[in-house]
């Protein structure tokens, strides 16, 4: 119940395009969704994060879409570049859990094709 | 942003030697930070919740005598590895919170036991 589910594995999106990634949980007590974008040999870097109180957040070319209903939250990537190359971990977390531990996803490779 | 160093950004030890890992929060105070390791390709698996003044909390299945834990003040937390072995070679990645959720995480520690 504690897991979150990520996919794809990997992904190939050609320069310009919407690179597109989902997530599912079970536990209805988590309460933030934060995305990490990851490079290579680098630690993670918060990217955007949603509460389950709004169905949409939108940042620059990155949104996240919040389906409390089906337990569901997705990264879309609009215009795809290939700095956006990197591994993309959604993520969720209890406010009111002990220090806010994170649970991760199992993470996506995101190759952006020029 | 909330920046997060470590120190050093990759070690080389001995089998049976020790090293420690340093995590700082440069620009905020920390109540809590986590430690992390990442196998190559894969998500991260939290190690432990360390929390300035108090024991740290382990998740279950690491070893609390192998990795020490310090959380000395507020904007340092220090991972000792004790007497390594090869299969504790990793990324080793801490993360301090700022508020109550959001998590900024270190560059990373690569370690190689030999």
């Amino acid at each position: 119940q504690q897991q979150v589910k990520q996919s794809p594995q990997s992904l190939i999106v050609q320069k310009g395009g919407i690179s597109i990634i989902n997530c599912a949980y079970e536990n209805t007590a988590f309460d933030y969704f934060p995305w990490y974008q990851q490079f290579p040999g680098k630690g993670p870097a918060l990217l955007i994060a949603i509460r389950p109180d709004v169905s949409e957040k939108k940042e620059g070319r990155f949104t996240i879409s919040f389906n409390k209903s089906a337990k569901q939250f997705s990264l879309h990537i609009m215009d795809s570049q290939p700095g956006d190359s990197a591994t993309y971990f959604c993520a969720a977390s209890m406010k009111a859990s002990s220090a806010s531990k994170i649970i991760f996803g199992s993470g996506t490779r995101l190759s952006i094709r020029p | 942003g909330a920046v997060v160093s470590q120190h050093p950004s990759w070690v080389i030890c001995k089998s049976g030697t020790s090293v420690k890992i340093e995590c700082r929060s440069l620009d905020f105070q920390a109540t809590t930070m986590f430690w992390y390791r990442q196998f190559p390709k894969q998500s991260l698996m939290l190690m432990a919740t360390s929390n300035e003044g108090s024991k740290a909390t382990y998740e279950q299945g690491v070893e609390k005598d192998k990795f020490l834990i310090n959380h000395a003040s507020l904007t340092l937390s220090t991972l000792t590895v004790t007497s390594a072995h090869p299969e504790d070679s990793s990324f080793y990645i801490c993360s301090a919170v700022l508020g109550t959720t959001k998590q900024y995480f270190g560059p990373g520690t690569r370690l190689t036991v030999t």
